[in-house]
């Protein structure tokens, strides 16, 4: 089966700069995550969707961080201003419906790295 | 609260056995797993273990939990060059309708001939 995908790979913008990611999960995943990895650290949790509504997104900086499943497969993470403390990859997971599967494993992507300067 | 602490690095020479440890906080974890991640990818499951267990064994893999100790460990026998990655324990908070993972720093496995 084809994994998650994401673009780009690499990205660098200035401070103030906007940027989008873009995720396309495992088919028939019901459940996409986005994670920051700061350098040196693991990834944390930016916002999980289940279909296209959002389950958690305590985390998520609301203020310039965004982020859509609008049709229930594919995502969009945008930040808009950056500032250079966001520099990190940014990783996009998938899993089967944790409500029908007890323990459905994350699949991630390559990542995204950005670089704000 | 959630928080899962791990060793920074670990040298091994190759055909060693190797063992990287990870303790957590969230005495409710379900599940606890461990990833691989080389440079410039994204993070693979390699095994993971229910709480209930002990152990769980998976090729040159071995996973052991103490639950009572909340002491999660990996070896991997025969290490390999081809073992040399950042390892991340994780574990999977006590809620039922989430596969939200909270993931350690990370521990950088270097293999030497």
């Amino acid at each position: 089966e084809a994994g998650v995908a994401q673009s780009p790979r690499y990205k660098i913008i200035e401070k103030r700069q906007s940027v989008a990611f873009w995720c396309n999960p495992i088919s028939g995943h019901a459940t996409l995550y986005w994670y920051q990895q700061i350098l040196g650290q693991g990834p944390k949790l930016l916002i999980q969707f289940q279909n296209n509504g959002v389950v958690d997104d305590s985390q998520l900086p609301k203020d310039r961080f965004s982020a859509e499943r609008l049709k229930g497969v594919d995502s969009t993470l945008k930040i808009q201003p950056a500032k250079l403390e966001d520099s990190a990859v940014y990783l996009c997971a998938s899993s089967l419906d944790p409500r029908s599967s007890y323990n459905s494993p994350l699949h991630f992507g390559n990542g995204t790295r950005l670089t704000v300067t | 609260g959630e928080d899962v602490e791990q060793s920074l690095f670990l040298s091994v020479r190759e055909g060693d056995s190797s063992v990287i440890n990870c303790t957590y906080t969230d005495s409710s974890s379900t599940y606890l797993y461990w990833y691989k991640q080389e440079p410039g990818a994204g993070l693979q499951l390699l095994t993971y273990i229910f709480s209930n267990m002990d152990m769980k064994q998976d090729q040159r893999l071995t996973v052991l939990l103490n639950k009572k100790d909340k002491h999660l460990s990996l070896r991997i026998a025969d290490t390999q060059t081809g073992d040399s990655a950042i390892y991340f324990c994780a574990e999977k908070p006590g809620t039922y309708n989430t596969d939200k993972l909270i993931f350690g720093t990370g521990t950088r496995l270097q293999v030497f001939p």
